[in-house]
């Protein structure tokens, strides 16, 4: 069964404090890899990821894929109170579907 | 452009009535994904559309649960009748293609009590 786990489950942190969020994933026929930040409702996009070891950048964020060892991380630098959310993965597979894992929420204190 | 737009944001229902969900896309995007979302866990899929047609819908409980994307565009999800295991978050979500990165609706909390 195709299953995507992350961790930590949970994270409080202070500001300008650098995190990693894992994910790791065995999916059947991955094809690709993404990041979503959830803040109340709704997932907004961060990063899919296809190839092995291209990290992909946006401002204080970056996130990298390992497809040998099937994992991503996700960091965030510098972290600010705004970045309180939860983080979710998801895997997309040969069956199109995203598999999501549980989401690590994280907590910035000022 | 406009994002995913859902309605209601908000429904709070009596057990064994009827709810439904409403969904508008973002316009040219051919496939829309209905999520459902539980408390502290991760979205899980209900049914997914490639265009009018429903290509996967394995997860859907299909005793109580129907969805429909006339033309393609707008899609309905629809409980009737809802039980109480039914409150959670119910997301929607568009790609411009299927395996390309997706985009969610504000979802809809729905209540059942």
């Amino acid at each position: 069964e195709d299953k995507v786990v992350q961790s930590p489950l949970s994270l409080v942190v202070h500001e300008g404090d650098t995190v990693t969020l894992n994910c790791s994933y065995e999916v059947t026929n991955f094809r690709s890899l993404l990041w979503y930040k959830q803040e109340k409702k709704a997932p907004t996009f961060l990063f899919m990821l296809t190839s092995s070891g291209i990290e992909k950048k946006s401002g204080r964020l970056s996130s990298i894929l390992d497809k040998k060892e099937l994992f991503s991380i996700l960091n965030i630098t510098a972290t600010q109170t705004g970045d309180s959310a939860v983080y979710l993965c998801a895997s997309t597979s040969g069956t199109y579907k995203y598999i999501f894992g549980t989401g690590t929420r994280l907590k910035v204190l000022a | 452009e406009a994002g995913v737009v859902q309605s209601p944001r908000y429904k709070i229902i009596e057990k064994k009535q009827p709810v439904a969900f409403w969904c508008n896309p973002i316009s040219g995007h051919n496939t829309l994904y209905w999520y459902l979302q539980n408390l502290g866990q991760g979205p899980e899929l209900l049914i997914r559309y490639e265009n009018e047609e429903a290509v996967d819908d394995s997860q859907l409980p299909k005793d109580r649960f129907s969805a429909e994307r006339l033309k393609g565009v707008d899609s309905t999800l629809k409980i009737q009748p809802a039980e109480l295991g039914d409150s959670a978050v119910y997301l929607c979500a568009s790609s411009l293609v299927q395996l390309t990165e997706a985009f969610f609706g504000q979802g809809t909390r729905l209540t059942v009590v």
